[in-house]
């Protein structure tokens, strides 16, 4: 039973540039969120897509933004990078039907993000 | 206040002894809790889910809830230096169905061989 993949696992990118990071859920899961983790921090929210569309967001500035495909998988994408956006991007899978009952997200191994 | 808190730690406890992690959260409306463990530079996993009030043993594992001072605990017993990592809180607010996670900043457990 395959896992939730992420790629790249690392990536170095340039201030201003723009970068897509991807995503396959857990077999049988129907739901991606994204999560952004500084380091010392816990992981923050950024989005959450189901039916291939984005169904709740976090405090993230619209540089932020995402997308779902039929297959369930997902990517993030962020535009005008800073600094700041340094971090490891999770992905975290779920089945939303169970989404009042016994709700678990299982998280990839995450792509650590470097910007320069 | 914050919406999610732990206590940063070290937590430092010697092999074989009980470790209790806590984590306290703001939204009384909360009704899924969640204990990942994150290892350096690893991603959280699942390690346990509770949703009603008392506790629920897993293994070595038990987590305690109580909704009503909005508290929700982690014991490791007969801790292994093994389990030295991050223990991440993790609370689903109430909202329209659809779940996000909203976490502690995660206290460190050093166990001691």
């Amino acid at each position: 039973d395959a896992g939730v993949t992420q790629s790249p696992t690392h990536l170095i990118k340039t201030r201003g540039q723009q970068v897509t990071l991807r995503c396959s859920p857990k077999s049988g899961h129907d739901t991606v969120s994204w999560y952004q983790q500084a380091l010392g921090q816990g992981p923050q929210f950024i989005f959450q897509y189901y039916e291939e569309e984005e169904r709740q967001r976090g405090n993230f500035p619209d540089r932020f933004s995402g997308h779902q495909f039929p297959n369930y998988s997902s990517e993030l994408n962020v535009n005008a990078l800073l600094l700041g956006d340094s971090a490891l991007y999770l992905c975290a899978s779920s089945l939303i039907f169970q989404v009042t009952m016994n709700t678990e997200a299982f998280f990839g191994q995450g792509t650590r993000l470097t910007v320069v | 206040q914050k919406e999610v808190e732990q206590n940063s730690g070290p937590l430092s406890v010697p092999e074989g002894a009980i470790a209790s992690l806590n984590c306290t959260y703001s939204d009384r409306g909360s009704q899924s809790f969640f204990w990942y463990r994150q290892y350096s530079g690893k991603s959280p996993e699942l390690i346990m889910s509770i949703y009603s009030n008392g506790d629920k043993e897993d293994g070595r594992f038990t987590a305690q809830l109580n909704k009503a001072s909005q508290y929700v605990s982690l014991l490791i017993r007969d801790s292994q230096p093994s389990d030295s990592a991050t223990y991440l809180c993790a609370v689903s607010p109430p909202g329209t169905g659809f779940q996000k996670l909203v976490f502690g900043t995660g206290t460190r457990l050093l166990v001691s061989p």
